[in-house]
């Protein structure tokens, strides 16, 4: 049973807007969520994080939210780029193992 | 300059044959990892290792062997048993397992191909 869900595989956002990537878990121990960012044939490279005890945590045009009740987090990219467009990873933290999700792949259209 | 090397970037093998994908790291990090990448799906966890010369089964260790002899390599033998061997393999560090800010650092991969 999948413990982080990215129930997106695809988004598709004008250069400019919002981008808005979802992840949901189900194991209310998870205390630390992280997203990284994966060009193809590339290994996942850092992005941001938040601990559970926080809600929202920034840097620069990237805010991660983080919504303990519903077991929900998002990464909110802010303009868009076209050096956005990979795939982006959530993973949460139980103390020993980082558990991911399957990822949502982002296309900014020119 | 710090960083994760896996070598090589793309390997090929026969059916049957055992082959081992290299990972080394010159962070100084305790915690090493190797992961499974398949198209269109997460990362899988294989084996883990916190620390010299002790490591622990992943979600999908069957098929698979590690070794850490040192704290700079964590070598992956995919052996004969692995039934689906061809997939991309990612190897990672962090500066400790069993603390709650977990981290990793990535390597550029290899991807494996068996014929």
């Amino acid at each position: 049973d999948q413990q982080v869900k990215q129930n997106s595989p695809s988004l598709s956002v004008q250069e400019g807007r919002i981008s808005i990537l979802n992840c949901d878990y189900t194991n209310s121990m998870f205390d630390y969520f992280l997203w990284y960012k994966k060009y193809p044939a590339e290994g996942p490279t850092f992005l941001i994080s938040i601990s559970s005890i926080k809600d929202k945590n920034e840097d620069g045009r990237f805010t991660v939210f983080l919504n303990k009740s519903a077991k929900h987090l998002s990464l909110h990219i802010v303009p868009s780029q076209p050096g956005d467009s990979a795939v982006y990873f959530c993973a949460a933290s139980d103390g020993y193992q980082l558990i991911w999700g399957a990822g949502t792949k982002l296309i900014i259209k020119p | 300059d710090g960083g994760i090397t896996q070598s090589p970037k793309y390997l090929f093998r026969k059916e049957g044959q055992n082959v081992t994908l290299s990972c080394e790291q010159n962070l100084n990090h305790d915690a090493m990892y190797w992961y499974r990448q398949d198209p269109g799906q997460g990362l899988r966890l294989i084996y883990y290792s916190q620390i010299v010369n002790d490591f622990q089964k992943g979600d999908i260790a069957e098929g698979y062997s590690v070794s850490r002899e040192k704290k700079e390599s964590f070598p992956l033998t995919v052996t004969s048993a692995q039934k689906n061997p061809t997939a991309f393999y990612l190897c990672a560090s962090s500066i400790a397992s069993g603390s709650s800010y977990n981290e990793q650092f990535f390597g550029p991969g290899t991807r494996l191909t068996v014929l």
